[in-house]
């Protein structure tokens, strides 16, 4: 089956700066890679994905790039914010099944 | 439209008794597919249905068990509960077309088994 690796495990970056959070995953049939904000107590809340015949996809200050040839894919967030911090997590799935293998999760802290 | 429903949001069973959740997917949805979170091991796929048939089905017991109906709402089952158990079980509704389909999930019911 697929497996999805993640990483960092927790991340901490002031106000206004940048973070990347970085996913590799195993099996290259995978096509879909969402990426899911889980804020405490909360449901996972999608906030980009990706498919794999696209190397970048960008939605305001968020971004996912992916390289196919590698297998790894990372989001980007810029100019961060106290309202960012949550735990991230990433995930993969082949075509035509909806089910996803997630990461293990990033937990997202900004510093005012 | 209305999101992703579960039912009830908390529950407390004692080991060896048996669970059913509840979910409403979001209308015009067709998919569901039920996940396991919990610290340890993270969030794990169980099962998913379509058409009221199951499509894809993770790598739990036999003891977990779903089904759909006819207005693509969907229960799943635990039955002969272990303190293992404990975990939030969230649930997600998609659309079904030709491509994977973005999973919308539910706020999650919180199982805990003593």
């Amino acid at each position: 089956g697929e497996n999805v690796e993640q990483h960092p495990s927790t991340l901490s970056v002031q106000e206004g700066d940048s973070a990347v959070i970085k996913c590799t995953y195993s099996d290259s049939a995978s096509n879909y890679f969402p990426w899911y904000k889980q804020e405490l107590g909360k449901r996972p809340q999608l906030i980009i994905d990706i498919r794999s015949n696209v190397g970048e996809k960008k939605d305001q200050r968020i971004a996912v790039t992916l390289n196919k040839t590698a297998k790894h894919f990372s989001l980007h967030i810029t100019e961060t914010q106290p309202e960012d911090s949550a735990v991230y997590f990433c995930a993969a799935s082949k075509p035509g099944a909806n089910n996803l293998f997630f990461g293990t999760g990033t937990r997202l802290t900004v510093i005012p | 439209k209305a999101g992703v429903t579960q039912t009830p949001r908390y529950l407390i069973k004692t080991r060896g008794q048996q669970v059913t959740l509840s979910c409403s997917p979001i209308s015009g949805h067709r998919s569901v597919s039920w996940y396991q979170q919990t610290p340890g091991q993270g969030l794990q796929f169980l099962f998913e249905y379509f058409s009221e048939t199951q499509r894809n089905k993770g790598n739990f017991p036999g003891r977990f068990s779903g089904r759909q109906f006819s207005n693509s709402r969907s229960e799943m089952n635990v039955s002969t509960l272990e303190l293992g158990d404990s975990a939030l079980y969230l649930c997600a509704s998609s659309l079904v077309g030709e491509l994977t389909d973005t999973q919308y999930f539910g706020p999650g019911t919180r199982l805990t088994v003593l």
